[in-house]
């Protein structure tokens, strides 16, 4: 069945340093591809997306490059602010697998002055 | 306005009891989905409905029950709470196979 694999957290960086956060994933289809993300005690909101190979999606300093060769789709930033504090969630849905988004488990980003 | 609207926010009753979340989205999405979210943030898909049908019905007790009444609104009734089933319960909608937008969390606490 599907599946989507990201980094562990929690992730510490100081202010202005870069950000990757890995994700790969197993599809039986061609899936769309998602980076969500959860600020302290609020719910998902999409931050960018992807629907084919090679797509790059990008929003609010964010990227994330649809690899399907590597069947990754990292998300980085090149500086990151106190405020990009969050929970990141990498997530697929499949046109082979039904209407089911099916999520990474999560990586806890914590930035510092 | 919002576009994916849960209620109640927060719950706290007893074992045993029976309760209710609701859900409602005003996008004209056609998919609507429960998820569960642990205390480590694990997200696990447990329902969900398109065009009022059910489509996905993961490996969820049969004491959580969900009502799709209309396209816009997915409830979740839950029978015979445990302590087990604390955690925040999201509502989300798409269209079929578009991202999801989700509402602000129902955070269970059974005690």
């Amino acid at each position: 069945g599907d599946s989507v694999t990201q980094m562990e957290g929690p992730v510490t960086l100081s202010e202005e340093a870069f950000l990757t956060i890995n994700c790969t994933y197993t599809a039986t289809g061609y899936p769309s591809l998602f980076w969500y993300v959860q600020y302290p005690g609020e719910g998902l909101q999409l931050l960018l997306k992807a629907t084919k190979a090679d797509d790059k999606g990008s929003n609010k300093g964010f990227e994330a490059t649809y690899r399907k060769e590597t069947t990754s789709f990292h998300l980085e930033k090149g500086s990151v602010q106190v405020s990009d504090s969050a929970v990141y969630f990498c997530a697929l849905i499949d046109t082979g697998g039904g209407n089911k988004l099916t999520f990474g488990t999560g990586t806890q980003l914590k930035v510092e002055l | 306005d919002t576009a994916v609207s849960q209620t109640p926010k927060y719950l706290v009753t007893q074992m045993g009891n029976d309760k209710s979340i609701k859900c409602e989205q005003n996008l004209g999405h056609d998919t609507m989905y429960w998820y569960k979210q642990d205390s480590k943030k694990f997200l696990k898909i447990m329902f969900s409905y398109n065009n009022k049908e059910l489509i996905i019905n993961e490996t969820v007790p049969n004491r959580f029950s969900p009502k799709s009444p209309d396209k816009a609104h997915l409830n979740l009734h839950i029978n015979s709470l445990e302590l087990g089933d604390s955690a925040v319960y999201f509502c989300a909608s798409s269209h079929s196979l578009g991202e999801a937008f989700f509402g602000q969390g129902t955070r269970l606490t059974v005690v």
